[in-house]
C-alpha cells in the first residue's frame, strides 16, 4: 500500500542555518505530494504541495521538488528563523474519490535563537 | 476567514462514558476526516465521510463511529471511552473529487480518559 517515510526528530538547528526534511513515499501511480506544518497548541496548515513531477512547491521560503526517480519530496529552507520551530508533516493523496491523504510521523524542528 | 471549528479544546473524561466531539466546518466542503494524533505515530485515520449520511472506515476505526446528518457537521462519537483512547483528535475537510485537494483542520481537541 502507500506510505510515506520521513526523517525522525528533534532537529535541533541555529538560526540562520540550512535546513533539509527527508521525505520518501512508495505510491501506485501519480500522487500528489504535500508538506503541512504544525505550530505549537494548533491544528495543521498546508505548506506548499506538487501534483506532478518534478513540480516546486514553495511558501513562506521553504521548497520541496517532487522526485519521482527518487520518490522523494524533502523539505528545505535556506536560512530558518526561531518562528519556523514546528512540526512538520509530508503527506501524499493517491487521487481516489475519497481524498484519502496519507501522512508521514512528523519531524520536530526546535530552532535556536 | 474559513474554518473548521471543533466544539471542545480539551476534555477529561472518566472510563466507560459516551462521548462526542463535534466538527463543524463554513467552507461547504464535501469531504470530512477524523484523525488521531499520537506521539512517534503521527497522524492515523479514523473515519471519514465523502457525502451527507456517508461514512467510511480509515485505519484505526475501532472503538469510534461517526455521524454527518448535515453537510457542515461531523461528529465523532466513542461509545464507551477507554484510557488508550487518550489522544489529540483532529478534524479536517476538504473540497471534493480530486487528489490534489488540501485539507483544512481544526485546531484539535485533546481527550483524557481516566
Amino acid at each position: 500500500g502507500n506510505s510515506v517515510t520521513q526523517m525522525e526528530g528533534p532537529v535541533t538547528l541555529s538560526e540562520e542555518a540550512f535546513l533539509t526534511i527527508n521525505c520518501t513515499y512508495t505510491a501506485t501511480g501519480y500522487p500528489s505530494l504535500f508538506w503541512y506544518v504544525q505550530y505549537p497548541g494548533e491544528g495543521l496548515q498546508l505548506l506548499l504541495k506538487a501534483t506532478k513531477a518534478d513540480d516546486k512547491g514553495s511558501n513562506k521560503g521553504f521548497e520541496a521538488t517532487y522526485r519521482k526517480e527518487t520518490t522523494s519530496f524533502h523539505l528545505e529552507k535556506g536560512s530558518v528563523q526561531v518562528s519556523d520551530s514546528a512540526v512538520y508533516f509530508c503527506a501524499l493523496s493517491d487521487h481516489r474519490r475519497d481524498d484519502k491523504i496519507i501522512f508521514g510521523k512528523g519531524t520536530r524542528l526546535h530552532i535556536l535563537p | 476567514d474559513v474554518k473548521v471549528t471543533q466544539s471542545s479544546r480539551y476534555l477529561v473524561k472518566r472510563t466507560g462514558e459516551k462521548v462526542f466531539l463535534e466538527c463543524v466546518q463554513d467552507m461547504d466542503h464535501e469531504n470530512m476526516f477524523w484523525y488521531r494524533q499520537d506521539p512517534g505515530l503521527g497522524l492515523r485515520l479514523i473515519y471519514f465521510s465523502y457525502d451527507v449520511k456517508m461514512k467510511e472506515k480509515g485505519d484505526i476505526p475501532e472503538g469510534y463511529s461517526v455521524s454527518r446528518e448535515k453537510k457542515e457537521r461531523f461528529s465523532l462519537i466513542l461509545e464507551s471511552a477507554s484510557t488508550n483512547q487518550t489522544s489529540m483528535y483532529l478534524c479536517a475537510s476538504s473540497p471534493g473529487a480530486s487528489g490534489a485537494n488540501v485539507l483544512t483542520f481544526g485546531a484539535g481537541s485533546r481527550l483524557t480518559v481516566l
